[in-house]
């Protein structure tokens, strides 16, 4: 089975640093993404990693360590427009060529940002 | 551009009636995807077309039914639904180049709420 863990929900601070984690169990790996969703909106792409390490866009990271099945993202300097629900989601491999990706999706964190 | 637009925004239907959600992307994407998505779940994949052709159906019940008449275009034909498929139908896309190797990012539609009464 597949097995994605992430915390239900976080709060923090406008203007501080938050960290999500998510750890993975899964059948096969092609990469980890992250996705930021507000209520009643479509998932909307922030990051990808399929090798270890740090990626870097703004305030948004990721962090990725394979052999751990280990992920995080980190928000730097909160804005309240931060408040959403981060997706963790693994790409797992495509049995055929032309055949699509297929994610597999974590419960989702709920982040809420106060002043 | 990564936009994918989905109509309609807001549907209701009765158990008994036919109606159809359409998905459109004009990216060039030859990957196309259907999501259902509940209230504080993580979306659910349903299908996946890959170059107009059918590539993945997760064992959905056959009262929903996928079409995708050209590389732009997807549509979810709905029939004899129940209440409990109420719900937020997401529609994405991705490159898919063929490397089953190479991931590509799925971009999302704003989705189709739908409430079966």
């Amino acid at each position: 089975g597949q097995n994605i863990d992430q915390p239900t929900e976080m709060t923090a601070t406008e203007g501080a640093i938050v960290q999500i984690n998510c750890t993975y169990q899964t059948s096969g790996f092609n990469g980890l993404f992250w996705y930021q969703q507000h209520a009643g909106e479509a998932p909307t792409f922030l990051s990808y990693n399929v090798l270890d390490g740090l990626e870097e866009k703004g305030r948004f990271s990721s962090f990725l360590s394979r052999s751990k099945g280990y992920s995080y993202l980190l928000l730097k300097e909160l804005q309240m427009k931060d408040s959403a629900s981060y997706l963790c989601a693994v790409s797992l491999p495509s049995l055929l060529y032309n055949q699509g990706g297929k994610l597999i999706f974590g419960q989702g964190t709920e982040l809420s940002v106060k002043p | 551009d990564t936009e994918v637009t989905q109509t309609p925004k807001h549907l209701v239907m009765g158990m008994t009636n036919k109606k159809s959600l359409k998905c459109e992307q004009h990216m060039g994407h030859r990957a196309m995807y259907w999501y259902k998505q509940k209230a504080k779940k993580p979306p659910e994949l349903m299908f996946v077309y890959s170059y107009e052709k059918l590539s993945i159906n997760e064992s959905v019940p056959s009262r929903f039914s996928p079409e995708c008449p050209n590389s732009s275009l997807l549509n979810l034909h709905l029939h004899a639904l129940q209440p409990e498929d109420s719900a937020l139908y997401l529609c994405a896309s991705s490159q898919d180049t063929g490397n089953r190797d190479l991931q590509e990012t799925q971009y999302f539609g704003p989705g189709t709420r739908l409430l079966v009464l």
